[in-house]
């Protein structure tokens, strides 16, 4: 198994700013995901990022608005960036072992 | 199209009424389906996998099988405590990990 934690928990942000949310996992891993889910809906997955190479997006979200950094094995971070009410969402980071584990999310409300 | 669809969408069952989650699914080729539990503003909780069709797996009032087209989540004598959504997700041979995430069941399991 695998411990996640996120930070920040939640924010609110002004439109047109950009937000960074951590990710730290408690053993090395290889492979971290991004995720999206918004109000009432499923999982979207938004990138894959390995450690030692350029994150891979899904269809429909591109680098410059969603950077992405892997320094390490344990430790991401996702950008949203000039952010506008459509982005408020939770957003999730996970990892895969033995099976996939997410974190508890980061909460962004963008006014 | 690699697709995974959830039904219901909702239920709401009084404690101790068994019932079913279902869970099916047309992909390319499966690596293997998992369930996950979330509840509100949490990152979903890893339940099970199951890997080929025929296989159970169980864990308190919880109980998962899967055929060659469907998973169904059964939950006997549910309680209060239960209530959540259920997630169902595939992960795909297409070579990469990805997975793709059902919309979900909202279970509400009243006293």
């Amino acid at each position: 198994s695998a411990v996640i934690s996120q930070k920040p928990s939640r924010d609110i942000c002004q439109r047109g700013t950009s937000l960074t949310i951590q990710c730290q996992v408690d053993s090395q891993v290889t492979m971290m995901f991004w995720y999206r889910q918004q109000p009432g809906q499923s999982l979207t997955l938004i990138a894959t990022a390995n450690q030692g190479s350029e994150a891979t997006y899904e269809s429909g979200f591109v680098i410059d608005k969603f950077p992405i950094s892997r320094p390490n094995l344990t430790f991401s971070t996702l950008t949203v960036s000039n952010m506008s009410p459509e982005d408020s969402s939770i957003y999730l980071c996970s990892v895969s072992t033995d099976t996939q584990y997410f974190g508890p999310g980061t909460r962004l409300t963008v006014l | 199209e690699d697709q995974v669809t959830q039904s219901p969408e909702a239920l709401r069952l009084q404690e101790g009424e068994s019932s079913s989650l279902n869970c099916s699914y047309t992909v390319s080729g499966l690596r293997g389906l998992f369930w996950y539990r979330q509840d509100p503003g949490k990152g979903p909780e890893f339940l099970f996998t199951l890997y080929s069709a025929g296989e159970e797996k169980e864990k308190e009032r919880l109980k998962a099988t899967l055929t060659k087209k469907e998973s169904f989540l059964h939950i006997t004598a549910p309680k209060p405590e239960d209530s959540a959504t259920y997630l169902c997700a595939v992960q795909i041979t297409s070579g990469t990990y990805k997975y793709i995430f059902g919309t979900g069941t909202r279970l509400k399991v009243l006293a």
